[in-house]
Order: structure tokens, then C-alpha cells, then sequence
């Protein structure tokens, strides 16, 4: 059984650049959660896709945006980079319980580490 | 809404001794929590989780408290290794229960 995959580990971009950073998810798992980590801080939720679709959104602009693929890994796409978006983005994914798909057991990635200069 | 936090940044224990993560939250109606520990380099890792119907859960040399009237949760992690040297958070399910609300986190180090 292969966990979460992230890529890349790290990345530095320019303000106003665009970046994709890109996630398979852990075998069995069909919902794939996104966060920010800045330095010294709690992972903050960014959105979650389920089936395809964007399944749920934290307090982020449009500017983030993201994919779900068939296969069930998943991009986030960051628009008009911003100093701020410096962060360990983490890639989380898990299995549908039932009705909605849960926040509950979460299997995180090692993360992408950007850097906006 | 939902928020979480440490009562610590950072614990410093010696080898061998017990240690104790404190967390509190805010929303009375939360209703399951979650220990994450995060090491260095790595993305959080799953240790113990805890339903609001019960008030103690053991794992592994961790066991999880849970005080629903003070609103309150601790993490004690038995007979400290260096290994458990990370930084630990606690989280719960936000409205909706799509996202995971983390608070700060408190750094355990061990000393030898």
C-alpha cells in the first residue's frame, strides 16, 4: 500500500508567477484535501474534492484552484503569486464514509515547500 | 466557529519521563479530536483520536483525555523517546466536516 505523494518537495517562484503542484493519493482513497502550513503555524484548510469536483473550501481566494483526476490524485493550481503564499502546502487524502466524505482520518503527504520571492 | 489552541509552544522533557500536551477548543458542540505529530521534513501523522462520548482512549504509550465540560484535551505520551520529538497537534472537523481545524501545535523536545 503506497501513501500520499507530493510533488515537487520544493519549488521557488517570483511574485505574479503560477504554480502547480500535484498529489496522488493513498491506495483506496477517493477524497483528496489540501492545505497551508506556514512556518510555525497549524495546517490551514484550503478546499477538498470529491468525485471530481470541489467538495468543500476553506477562507482562500479564487486564486487558488485545483483538480481531481479519475484516478483520484489531485493538483492545486496558485494564481498571481503572492509573498504570502511562502508556505508547506500538504496533500491529504482519505476514504469516503458514507453521505458526505469525512474530515476524519487524514493520510497526509511529506508536502511541497514553496518559496515566493 | 471552531478554533483550536495550545496551552505550550514548546515542552522539553527528559528521556524516560512522561509528557503531557495539553489543547483546548473552543465550539462545545465539537465532537471528535485528533492527535496529529508532525516531524521534521514529514507532513502530519495520525496518533490517536477520541469521540466526545468517551473521556479517555490508550494507544501505544499515548493515551488521549478529554474533558467536555472545561473544553479541554491532552495528549500523554509514556516513557518519552527522542523519537517522539516532533511537534504535536491537536484538530477537530470543522462545520460540515469536510475540513480539519489544527491548532498551533506545541514542539515536544527530548532530552537525552
Amino acid at each position: 500500500e503506497t501513501g500520499v505523494t507530493q510533488s515537487p518537495t520544493h519549488l521557488i517562484k517570483t511574485r505574479g508567477q503560477q504554480v502547480t503542484l500535484r498529489c496522488s493519493s493513498q491506495s483506496g482513497h477517493n477524497t483528496v484535501s489540501w492545505y497551508q502550513q506556514a512556518l510555525g503555524q497549524g495546517p490551514q484548510f484550503i478546499f477538498q474534492y470529491y468525485r471530481e469536483e470541489e467538495n468543500g473550501r476553506g477562507n482562500f481566494p479564487p486564486r487558488f484552484s485545483g483538480l481531481q483526476f479519475p484516478n483520484y490524485s489531485s493538483e492545486l493550481n496558485v494564481n498571481a503569486l503572492e509573498l504570502d503564499d511562502s508556505a508547506l502546502y500538504l496533500c491529504a487524502s482519505s476514504a469516503q464514509q458514507g453521505g458526505a466524505a469525512g474530515a476524519n482520518v487524514l493520510t497526509f503527504g511529506a508536502g511541497s515547500r514553496l518559496t515566493v520571492l | 466557529g471552531e478554533s483550536v489552541g495550545l496551552h505550550l509552544p514548546t515542552l522539553s522533557v527528559q528521556e524516560g519521563d512522561n509528557s503531557i500536551i495539553n489543547c483546548a477548543y473552543s465550539n462545545s458542540a465539537s465532537d471528535y479530536f485528533i492527535w496529529y505529530k508532525q516531524e521534521s521534513g514529514k507532513g502530519p501523522q495520525f496518533i490517536i483520536d477520541i469521540r466526545s462520548n468517551m473521556d479517555k482512549r490508550q494507544g501505544q504509550r499515548v493515551t488521549v483525555l478529554l474533558n467536555k465540560t472545561v473544553k479541554h484535551l491532552s495528549l500523554q505520551i509514556a516513557a518519552t523517546q527522542p523519537g517522539d520529538s516532533a511537534v504535536y497537534f491537536c484538530a477537530t472537523p470543522g462545520a460540515g466536516r469536510r475540513a480539519l481545524t489544527f491548532g498551533s501545535g506545541t514542539r515536544l523536545q527530548v532530552q537525552p
